[in-house]
């Protein structure tokens, strides 16, 4: 059964520091993918990134990167230099290969940065 | 950037009545899925409907649940007879399959509110 844990419920930093969202996930498929979304305030779900179990390089985009980690099932998120509009509820998510946009969602880690 | 459209915003009802979620994909896509996020909970997979007909379920898309492509443009979740449990954010989702860059485009959701 797929199963993702962000076991940070909250989170508060001062803007321009760093921070790591953890997402710790459970899956019996070999091939599977992963997702970030942000959902700021307003409600919608903001597409951040989606990797596949094949592909462990690192990735960076601006201030965002994440790391892949097969070997402890984690899929971190870091925000570097963080800014007042990154404060959201970032979600982490697991899809199988069957259905591979049929996405289980972790219960969402709430990040305020503090101006 | 294209976008995937809902309406209403957000839709009040009374238990019972009958509620139907629209919802306008991106127009080349071809997948299309529910999703609903009770306040303050993560976001959960309703239903996946391809090519006319429904790919996937959970178990949370009971009897009570339908949905419908009844235009070619509009994608519809029909709830029959709405339970006080059933108020949450209700999300479409869309997705045209890429050579594996594919993104799940989300709406910004309906809040149902059921009395």
């Amino acid at each position: 059964a797929q199963k993702v844990t962000q076991a940070q419920t909250e989170i508060s930093v001062v803007e321009k520091e760093d921070v790591t969202l953890d997402c710790v996930y459970e899956t019996r498929d070999t091939t599977y993918y992963l997702f970030w979304y942000k959902q700021p305030p307003s409600g919608e779900l903001v597409f951040l990134i989606r990797r596949n179990s094949f592909d462990e390089q690192n990735e960076i985009s601006g201030r965002y990167s994440w790391n892949f980690q097969k070997s402890t099932s984690s899929f971190n998120f870091t925000i570097t230099a963080s800014q007042v509009v990154d404060s959201a509820v970032y979600f982490c998510a697991l899809s199988d290969p069957t259905g591979a946009n049929n996405l289980f969602f972790g219960t969402g880690t709430r990040l305020t940065v503090i101006p | 950037e294209p976008e995937v459209t809902q309406t209403p915003s957000h839709q009040v009802t009374q238990m019972g009545q009958e509620v139907i979620l629209r919802c306008v994909p991106i127009s080349n896509h071809l997948y299309f899925y529910w999703y609903r996020q009770i306040l303050g909970q993560k976001v959960e997979f309703l239903v996946s409907f391809y090519n006319n007909e429904i790919s996937e379920k959970s178990e949370i898309f009971d009897d009570q649940f339908s949905v419908e492509r009844p235009d070619g443009s509009n994608f519809t979740l029909k709830i029959r007879s709405t339970k006080l449990e059933d108020s949450a954010m209700y999300f479409c989702a869309s997705l045209t399959r890429g050579l594996g860059n594919e993104k799940l485009f989300f709406g910004s959701g309906t809040q149902l509110s059921v009395l």
